[in-house]
């Protein structure tokens, strides 16, 4: 069975700081890793994927995710928070080599202070 | 544009009704998914297709929840009998078929039961 959790369901940084989200998943094998973002009244957006290829993966707006398969871990980082990274973020797994339907976990809401 | 379309987008209805929603995938995508997602927590998943094929469906899934995918191309969900634990946004995404593709989503049709 697939499944992601997200150890933290707030974080707070200040502009210009480093961000760091945090997920675990669980996986049969073979995992697929995404990260996407979901602004207010906007749609879910792709940030990054893992799909078996470099376990560091650099993804849109200076985001980045390693995989750490001892660890079960995919963290989400950035080096310095922009006011417009505010946004609420999903971990998401798909099992079988991302052949099965998408896991998402339950999200963490970034906020940026000035 | 050439992205996931639903409609409605916004869908109030009073309880005991039924009602049903309409994804168009982007059209080159194989694999069409319905989620839903309530305040505060990530999408949930309920169904997906490949073409016009029903492959996987949630256990959460109860029987007054029915998808259709007629030819492979746009989806429906119907919900029957609405109740007021149906209130959530409805997502729909769609992707290639294959190893870690990922998925793109819809806007989402809001659905308020009263």
């Amino acid at each position: 069975a697939q499944s992601v959790t997200q150890l933290d369901s707030h974080v707070s940084v200040s502009e210009g700081t480093p961000v760091l989200l945090r997920c675990n998943y669980s996986s049969s094998y073979s995992p697929s890793l995404f990260w996407y973002v979901q602004h207010p009244n906007k749609g879910l957006q792709l940030l990054l994927k893992y799909t078996s290829a470099a376990t560091l993966v650099k993804g849109i707006n200076g985001f980045e995710a390693e995989f750490k398969k001892s660890e079960t871990s995919f963290h989400l980082t950035k080096p310095s928070a922009h006011m417009s990274d505010a946004a609420e973020y999903f971990c998401v797994v798909s099992d079988q080599g991302g052949r099965r339907a998408l896991t998402f976990g339950s999200g963490t809401r970034l906020q940026v202070q000035p | 544009d050439t992205g996931v379309s639903q409609n409605p987008r916004h869908k109030i209805t009073k309880r005991g009704q039924n009602v049903t929603f309409r994804c168009d995938p982007i059209s080159e995508h194989n694999r069409l998914y319905w989620y839903r997602q309530t305040l505060g927590q990530g999408p949930e998943f309920l169904t997906y297709f490949q073409n016009e094929a029903q492959l996987e469906k949630s256990r959460l899934l109860s029987d007054r929840f029915s998808a259709e995918r007629p030819k492979g191309s746009f989806s429906t969900l119907e919900i029957q009998r609405t109740e007021q634990g149906d209130s959530a946004m409805y997502l729909c995404a769609s992707s290639f078929e294959g190893s870690g593709t990922e998925a793109f989503f819809g806007q989402g049709t809001r659905l308020t039961v009263v």
